[in-house]
């Protein structure tokens, strides 16, 4: 596709469920991050990948969050044993390389609310 | 820490108004800065960053490096300029991540 891709668009799940959320990036874009965005606020950064490597992860809030990027195309966001302060928008987004200045695109996010 | 500021949440200018978005930063070394916009029921996109001294949609923005500052204006505003508005700053992290502001929810009246 043209764009980043997000799914599921909206996920409904109950406190203690696991949850995995995907990203398709802008095929070829080297640098694919992941944000977090809760509501009335702007996105927060979780984690980095540059190709099938992660290289930061220090935004992720706690050790039931993980990330992966296997084949440096496709990443996968799971949250473990969800509670109800994981309930926000999470959003992908990726850039063609590694320069500071490039733009980020960004997906139209997956949308989580935790029961 | 790299931390950005947008002290209005919501901002309603009548059509045809001049339109000021303030953003202030705080990082210790040379950032870049941008602005993205999200428009209803679409994704977040950008809008314009420093480096490229451009005017988009007839909006600019000049980084003020003495005041800390990436304030964000149009003239004359339109109602299609009704959105939400982030400043985002990218600092040399090792990667380009980005800090964003709460933002600014931006209404313009007919």
């Amino acid at each position: 596709g043209a764009g980043v891709s997000q799914s599921p668009r909206y996920k409904v799940a109950k406190r203690g469920q696991d949850v995995a959320l995907r990203c398709d990036p802008i095929s070829g874009h080297v640098s694919l991050f992941w944000y977090q965005q809760a509501l009335g606020q702007g996105p927060e950064f979780l984690t980095y990948f540059q190709n099938e490597a992660q290289l930061d992860k220090s935004g992720l809030p706690s050790d039931r969050f993980f990330a992966e990027r296997p084949e440096g195309s496709v990443s996968t966001l799971k949250i473990q044993r969800t509670q109800q302060e994981d309930s926000a928008v999470y959003l992908c987004a990726s850039s063609p390389g590694t320069v500071q200045n490039q733009p980020q695109h960004f997906g139209d996010g997956t949308r989580l609310s935790i029961l | 820490a790299q931390r950005v500021t947008q002290p209005e949440k919501l901002l309603s200018v009548f059509k045809g108004a001049p339109v000021e978005l303030k953003c202030n930063y705080s990082y210790s070394g040379s950032p870049e800065l941008f602005w993205y916009v999200q428009y209803s029921r679409q994704r977040l996109q950008l809008l314009l960053r420093h480096i490229s001294r451009e005017s988009i949609k007839g909006f600019t923005a000049d980084l003020n490096k003495g005041e800390t500052s990436f304030h964000l204006k149009k003239p004359f505003a339109q109602e299609e300029d009704s959105a939400m508005y982030y400043c985002a700053l990218s600092g040399r992290f090792g990667n380009n991540r980005l800090a964003f502001g709460k933002g600014n929810q931006v209404v313009v009246i007919p």
